[in-house]
């Protein structure tokens, strides 16, 4: 299994490009999740998906959209790149959130280091 | 709203020695799970253990142990006999029943001098 992984690994862009990270699964997870990771500020949740063709916005939306069209993967998209988005980007995904227990563990890809210039 | 808060932004503590991160948390739901990861310098996000709010006793997995003071809002890690191997960023996590997200708080680093 290669769990959850995430491409590219590092990508440079300059202000008004877009791009799209890719996150892919292979543990049958229903949830999957989109975060970023800056300085200070812990993991802030952009986007999740609670199942195939589902999206829902997390907490720091803004600048960002996600597909699900696959249960195994999660795109996120940036249409126009701004400096305010660089940062780290994590894919996670877990098995269901109907109720709090150590089955709701999340499992994160490795990251992915965006710098926008 | 859910919010964690880790109060230590950084911590350094001699090898061997036993080391306690703190983390407070709040939220009004009476159903909740609270987790701990750990992030190396290599960047991935590491699970380390997992507390439900109903469960009667601390969880412990290997030298991690949960110190849950329910009534204070309090989950802090403890790690028994530190390495140097366990040089990192932690943070601490709440999820809620219904609630399908995890509220992450700022994170502590923790250095291990030998």
């Amino acid at each position: 299994n290669a769990g959850v992984t995430q491409t590219p690994k590092f990508r440079v862009l300059k202000t008004g490009q877009s791009m799209t990270l890719l996150c892919a699964q292979d543990m049958n997870h229903e949830y999957m999740y989109w975060y970023r990771q800056d300085p200070g500020m812990g993991l802030r949740l952009i986007h999740y998906s609670v199942g195939e063709g589902t999206t829902a916005k997390g907490e720091v939306p803004d600048g960002y959209n996600v597909s699900r069209l696959k249960k195994q993967n999660f795109l996120l998209g940036l249409e126009s790149a701004a400096p305010s988005q660089t940062s780290v980007y994590f894919c996670a995904s877990s098995y269901s959130r109907q109720r709090t227990s150590s089955y709701n563990e999340q499992f994160f890809g490795p990251g992915t280091r965006l710098t926008v210039l | 709203a859910q919010k964690i808060t880790q109060t230590q932004p950084g911590m350094f503590v001699q090898e061997k020695e036993a080391v306690t991160l703190d983390c407070t948390y709040d939220t009004s739901d009476p159903s909740y799970g609270l987790f701990w990861y750990k992030q190396p310098s290599s960047g991935e996000m590491i699970f380390l253990i997992y507390q439900g709010s109903y469960d009667q006793q601390n969880a412990t997995e290997g030298r991690y142990s949960l110190n849950f003071q329910k009534a204070r809002k309090s989950a802090n890690l403890v790690i028994s006999a530190s390495q140097l191997g366990d040089s990192a960023m932690y943070f601490c996590a709440m999820e809620t029943v219904g609630n399908e997200k995890l509220t992450f708080g700022t994170g502590t680093r923790l250095t291990i001098i030998p």
